[in-house]
């Protein structure tokens, strides 16, 4: 099973402030088609999971632009670059380029 | 709008079962993929199973194999998951959630539904 292991688990952040997120799994996501299959997602206080940002980069529908993903093959990156309050909550990445689907252990991000 | 209403959750016995449903509106459910997202309390999240659009292919997590199957009537835009041989282990709130059916997101869940929650317990 391909592990993913985010960093760090934990996050206060000082709204405005810019905020990062690393990602890494066990071996490349990169298919042979050239598509990296990681994806993330944020689970507010409450709430289900939303998704922000598919294959490593794109971001989904409605997503503010101050959300950006990056990274290729084993190392991924999501940054906020300026934190707002609405932000808080549990940030996941999840791999889908081989079952099991996996997810990382989530970051915890709150307001200092 | 784009609703996916899970049921079917509760309290059951080690060794029993249980059948989840999820009911979905606002998309065109026989043209989408559909998985099952668990998540144990205070937990984090875990991929159980997905179904492709017309049923035809089904992928498990292997903590589930043999024991879990899930299905989708196309005809009455519902997914379920049928839970049998339950452990206390699979206490978790069980999400259904769509796949992205666009190329630039492929493979993502774009869109939950709020949960059931599925407690084993003696």
């Amino acid at each position: 099973d391909i592990v993913m292991t985010q960093s760090p688990l934990s996050l206060p952040v000082t709204p405005g402030e810019p905020a990062s997120i690393s990602c890494r799994s066990s071996q490349s996501l990169l298919q042979s088609n050239g598509i990296t299959f990681l994806h993330w997602y944020l689970q507010k206080p409450g709430q289900s999971p939303q998704l922000l940002i598919s294959l490593g980069s794109n971001r989904a529908s409605g997503v503010p632009d101050r959300f950006s993903g990056s990274g290729s093959g084993t190392d991924f990156t999501l940054k906020i670059s300026r934190v707002q309050a609405d932000d808080v909550g549990v940030y996941y990445c999840m791999q889908a380029l081989q079952t099991p689907w996996t997810f990382g252990q989530g970051t915890k991000v709150e307001i200092k | 709008e784009v609703q996916l209403v899970e049921s079917g959750g509760g309290l059951v016995q080690p060794g029993g079962s249980l059948r989840l449903s999820c009911v979905v509106s606002g998309f065109i459910f026989s043209n989408s993929w559909m998985a099952w997202v668990r998540q144990a309390p205070g937990k984090g999240l875990e991929w159980v199973a997905n179904i492709k659009a017309d049923g035809s292919e089904t992928y498990y997590v292997d903590s589930v194999k043999g024991r879990f199957t899930i299905s989708k009537d196309n005809a009455r835009n519902s997914l379920y998951l049928q839970m049998d041989s339950l452990r206390v282990e699979d206490t978790a709130v069980y999400h259904c959630a769509r796949h992205c059916g666009g190329s630039i997101c492929s493979r993502a869940f774009d869109m939950w539904g709020q949960g059931t929650l599925v407690t084993v317990s003696s």
